[in-house]
């Protein structure tokens, strides 16, 4: 059964504080998303990545956010130094675009990121 | 810029009656559209997908939605709400030309309750 795993699925941590999200797509998907979820903002997407290359990170805080695919299996999502601001829920998707075909993205659990 | 609208932010339905979650968008050519559905704690599964071709789509769990370019809509329906249906659905698209990336952008969500 094929699916997006993130870890981890919880996290607490003191302002200040590095934070590693980590993700493995489905395996031969070559697109993979970070997207942010709050209450006040919705879905947001922060990056993504198409063939372990970044697409766009436009949505991401370059001063703190970083987001890497070190190979096909892993992408990250790091922030560094962490603010109580980024509490909120890290999804990762995949998805295999072929051309322009566009199939849908499948989403992880996400990892659910209190700031104190 | 595309957005995508959902004007009903929360829906109370009975058990076995039917339902109808409205999504619009605005984007100047027609785009992929999407459902999604996210139960409590949990990542987003998808219902449904429009590319293209018949107007009337069928999904998961016995949900279908209907396309209506003059309308710029992307209903979502079911005919009869089980308890399990209750969960937050989330309408989304993306650009559909060449070399898009799947770039997904959602609507708000409409949380729905199902009372028995």
């Amino acid at each position: 059964d094929a699916r997006v795993t993130q870890t981890p699925r919880h996290k607490v941590t003191e302002m200040g504080q590095e934070v590693t999200m980590r993700c493995q797509p489905i395996l031969g998907h070559n697109t993979v998303f970070w997207y942010r979820q709050t209450m006040m903002q919705g879905l947001e997407l922060l990056a993504y990545f198409r063939n372990r290359a970044p697409l766009d990170d436009s949505g991401m805080p370059k001063d703190r956010f970083s987001a890497e695919m070190p190979d096909a299996t892993l992408a990250t999502l790091k922030i560094q130094p962490s603010e109580p601001r980024d509490s909120a829920v890290y999804f990762c998707a995949s998805g295999l675009v072929l051309g322009q075909q566009n199939n849908e993205q499948f989403f992880g659990p996400g990892t659910r990121l209190t700031v104190l | 810029a595309q957005s995508v609208t959902q004007p009903d932010i929360h829906i109370t339905v009975s058990e076995g009656a039917s339902l109808e979650l409205r999504c619009n968008y605005s984007y100047g050519a027609t785009p992929y559209l999407f459902w999604y559905v996210q139960s409590p704690g949990q990542g987003l599964q998808l219902l449904l997908k429009y590319f293209s071709g018949d107007t009337l789509v069928q999904g998961i769990k016995g949900f279908e939605a209907e396309f209506k370019r003059s309308q710029s809509s992307f209903n979502l329906r079911k005919p009869s709400v089980h308890w399990s249906d209750a969960a937050e659905y989330f309408c989304a698209v993306v650009p559909a030309r060449a070399g898009t990336a799947s770039k997904l952008t959602f609507g708000t969500g409409t949380r729905l309750q199902v009372t028995l």
